[in-house]
Formats: structure tokens, sequence, C-alpha cells
């Protein structure tokens, strides 16, 4: 079946222009996650959804970035007033269960959105 | 904050000669994952540990999970230019709801 799919895959922007990311997950999975990759960097949490309840946003970086989902839908990242710090590859993932410390779930992950603020 | 920690950053080897990456935690894990990013992909699940002592072989791929759960290894026996891109480990943060990642190993092969 098909996987995580993010748009676009590209995006330059100017430094202060808003931006809107999106991510569409796996079917039927519950739960979705954003991180960010700078370059030659690790992956960063940013946030993550379980089904309705209220997300984890404890690795938004700033009052800058915000996302929303709805249900086990789609999700967008927007990120207000661009920096150049924010240029980075921003990957959605997603898995199937709520992952509450137990054994875990795999995570899927997209592509991936290039974003690159001049 | 939680933290895991890979070393080293980068690996370059001759192609056939063994690789070996270190994953360390600041606390207790749950459980570990490994993750394998080729250059200009994203990272694509490889395996995950639950088990003190857990080690788990994927062919050339060996995997194990320390006994106190804070550390774990991935080697690769023979490496091969197949073998090439960033190899990261993630635990889960306390809360149980995000794969905490290292900054990861980057493994380059010459043939």
């Amino acid at each position: 079946g098909a996987g995580v799919s993010q748009s676009p895959s590209n995006k330059v922007t100017e430094k202060g222009k808003d931006v809107e990311l999106r991510c569409d997950p796996i079917s039927g999975h519950t739960a979705l996650y954003w991180y960010r990759q700078r370059l030659g960097q690790g992956l960063e949490f940013l946030i993550y959804f379980q089904g309705n309840s209220a997300p984890d946003k404890s690795g938004l970086p700033s009052d800058r970035f915000s996302a929303e989902r709805t249900g086990e839908s789609v999700s967008t990242l927007t990120i207000q007033r661009t920096q150049q710090e924010d240029s980075a590859v921003y990957l959605c993932a997603s898995s199937s269960t709520y992952l509450a410390g137990g054994p875990g779930e795999t995570q899927y992950f997209g592509p991936g959105t290039r974003l690159l603020v001049l | 904050g939680q933290q895991v920690m890979q070393i080293p950053q980068y690996q370059h080897v001759q192609e056939g000669e063994d690789f070996t990456t270190y994953c360390n935690s600041s606390t207790t894990l749950s459980n570990i994952q490994w993750y394998k990013q080729r250059p200009g992909g994203h990272p694509v699940f490889l395996i995950q540990l639950v088990k003190s002592g857990e080690v788990k072989k994927q062919k050339r791929l060996t995997f194990q999970f320390g006994e106190a759960k804070k550390n774990s290894s991935l080697h690769i026996t023979a490496t091969q230019t197949t073998d090439v891109g960033t190899y990261f480990c993630a635990g889960f943060n306390r809360l149980g709801t995000a794969l905490i990642f290292g900054k990861g190993t980057t493994l380059s092969v010459s043939s």
C-alpha cells in the first residue's frame, strides 16, 4: 500500500514569510510525528499526534512553529515568519499504535520536505 | 533532558572491513530502534531491541542491547558499498510518545 507522503518535496522561501508543510500518513495509522533534520545532523523531535488526544508539543522550538491534525488524517506543520535557521528537512512519520513507553511500534517515514529560507 | 549519543560521528572503511557504531543513553530505555538513512533518502527502520542483553542478527548486521538497557551497538561484518549511509539509534522519551534520535554515524565505504 501507499507509504507516508509529504508535500511539497522542496520549498524555497524568503525570510519572514510563512510556510505550510503537509503530511499524509499511512491509512489507519493513529500516531503521527514531525521531525526536523538539519544538514548533517540527527533527527530532532518536534510534535506528536495520537488520535484525538492533545498533541505532545514539547519539541517545538518556538511559538513560530505550530501543527494541526484532524482525527487520524492529514497533518500540516506551519512555520511563521521563517528564519534562515529554519532551513532543514522536515520529516513526518506515522505508526499504527500508541507507544506509551511499551515495546513500541515502527515509525514509517515520509520522504521529507526540504525547506530553504533565503 | 534525555539524550541519546552515538559514536563515532563518521567512519570510513575499505570494502570488506568491519564497522561498529555505539549508542549510549543518559537514561534506561524500554527499547531501542535502529534506522538507516541512505544519502538523500529518509530513515528506514532496521530493527528493534527490547530485552536486556538481547542480540539480533540480520545477515551481516549484528545488533546488541546492553544489560543495563542504556547502550546498544550495531556491527557490520565485511562491509559492502551498499552499506553506505547514516545509521541512527533511537530510544523512546519518558512519555513513550516519541523517539529520541542520536545524531547518527555516517559510514562511507571505498572499494
